[in-house]
């Protein structure tokens, strides 16, 4: 079984870009979530989305926003890009997204912005 | 929201010495899960342990969910047990598909 599919590896963007990071979840999983890795902040996490849908936000401005499409992989889009935004974007999948259930992480984005 | 605390921070064993790391959490949980993030950082799962005790070659867990705190034991270390550990737990509301970390313990195993 595939694991959590995270594309692309590795980005470099200038700041005021706009990037879009994907993720396919591990089949049968309806839920994905997001989060960001930064060495000051840790993991915080951005948003969660099942069934096309998002149920779950994270204290991150409107320029993060997401989507989740009818096969449940995810893409994440982060508009006019800051400096502070250069981190490690990370996915998770679980079956429903429940409090009790395992997660699951994708190898990351690493964004850099310039 | 749920605190997580991690600890030690920082870790520095020998090949082959046994550690113990700890998260302690703030509210009553009903899933806690032990991560170790790879040199490339994906989050590998380690443990998915709820309460109780597992086992996984060198590696295992204990839960004490009354307490408030989980372990994380690593026996007969190896250079590449080294890398950062996670554990995180979902907080009480507003859970779907959320996951608070702790800070991490970074853990070096030298030859």
């Amino acid at each position: 079984k595939a694991g959590v599919t995270q594309t692309p590896r590795y980005l470099i963007k200038t700041r005021g870009q706009q990037v879009t990071l994907s993720c396919s979840p591990i089949s049968g999983h309806r839920s994905v979530s997001w989060y960001q890795q930064t060495p000051g902040q840790g993991l915080q996490f951005l948003f969660e989305y099942f069934s096309e849908t998002q149920r779950n936000k994270g204290n991150f401005p409107g320029r993060f926003s997401g989507r989740q499409f009818s096969n449940s992989r995810s893409e994440m889009n982060v508009s006019t890009l800051e400096l502070g935004d250069s981190a490690l974007y990370l996915c998770a999948s679980s079956p429903e997204g429940f409090s009790g259930t395992e997660a699951f992480f994708g190898q990351g984005t690493r964004l850099t912005v310039v | 929201g749920i605190q997580v605390e991690q600890s030690p921070p920082d870790l520095i064993l020998q090949e082959g010495a046994n550690s113990t790391l700890r998260c302690n959490f703030s509210d009553s949980v009903n899933n806690l899960q032990w991560f170790h993030q790879n040199p490339w950082g994906q989050l590998i799962n380690l443990f998915y342990i709820p309460s109780g005790t597992k086992q996984n070659g060198r590696l295992s867990a204990t839960t004490v969910a009354t307490e408030r705190y989980s372990l994380l034991y690593i026996s007969s270390s190896q250079t590449t047990d080294s890398g950062v550990y996670f554990c995180a737990v979902p907080p009480p509301t507003d859970s779907w598909g959320k996951l608070q970390f702790g800070a991490g313990t970074q853990v070096v195993v030298t030859p």
